[in-house]
């Protein structure tokens, strides 16, 4: 089992541009969780996501972030019109199942710089 | 609204002193309190859970509900303990985390 997979692992945007930032859950996961990292900060919940329905987005920008989990294939996270301000360093988190002594197990990250 | 709190950004100790990394949280109901670790280049792991009431890598954390804290501990630091921590926390019928800003932790030998 590979583990959480994202890609790309760093990722260069002009303003303006779109980012698609994706997340492979480890085998068998059906919840993913979608961070975000400000430099010098903690990790920022962002939306929560079972296999084609958003739970909790919550902690998602209102405007220019988007998030899905389709059937078939990874979880997307999309920012469109990037800002300098959206560079960050974006985690996903899958677990088996919610509820109680559940682990999230991380990716590596995605590092998103906006020039 | 829920908060996790590490009021040290860092935390340098030499080899074999005893370590302790502050975490503080507010909740209104029953939490779920967690630490992970992040070593350098490598991605965020959990090293404990206060549920599991259990020692990992020579680490303990008790939950005070009292004092609301979980403060992660060991009495002989080792040099490969550096690495950023973090506490976090989730709650009742919520199952995303939310996160302290993190300790850095430097043992130098």
């Amino acid at each position: 089992n590979a583990g959480v997979m994202q890609n790309p692992r760093h990722l260069v945007r002009r303003r303006g541009q779109e980012a698609r930032l994706r997340c492979s859950p480890m085998k068998g996961h059906s919840h993913v969780y979608w961070y975000r990292q400000l430099p010098e900060e903690g990790l920022k919940f962002m939306v929560y996501l079972q296999k084609e329905n958003i739970i909790d987005e919550s902690g998602m920008p209102k405007e220019r972030f988007s998030a899905e989990f389709p059937k078939e294939g990874p979880s997307i996270l999309r920012i469109q019109q990037v800002v300098r301000g959206d560079s960050a360093a974006y985690f996903c988190a899958s677990s088996s199942r919610t509820g109680m002594n559940t682990e999230a197990f991380f990716g590596q990250g995605t590092r998103l710089t906006v020039v | 609204a829920q908060r996790v709190t590490q009021p040290e950004k860092l935390l340098s100790v030499f080899k074999g002193a005893p370590v302790e990394l502050k975490c503080n949280y507010s909740y209104s109901g029953s939490p779920e309190l967690f630490w992970y670790v992040q070593y350098s280049r490598q991605r965020l792991q959990l090293l404990l859970r206060h549920i599991s009431r259990e020692s990992i890598k020579g680490f303990t954390a008790d939950l005070n509900k009292g004092e609301t804290s979980f403060h992660l501990k060991k009495p002989f630091a080792q040099e490969e303990d550096s690495a950023m921590y973090y506490c976090a926390l989730t709650g009742t019928g919520r199952r995303a985390l939310t996160f302290g800003s993190g300790t850095r932790l430097q043992v130098q030998p």
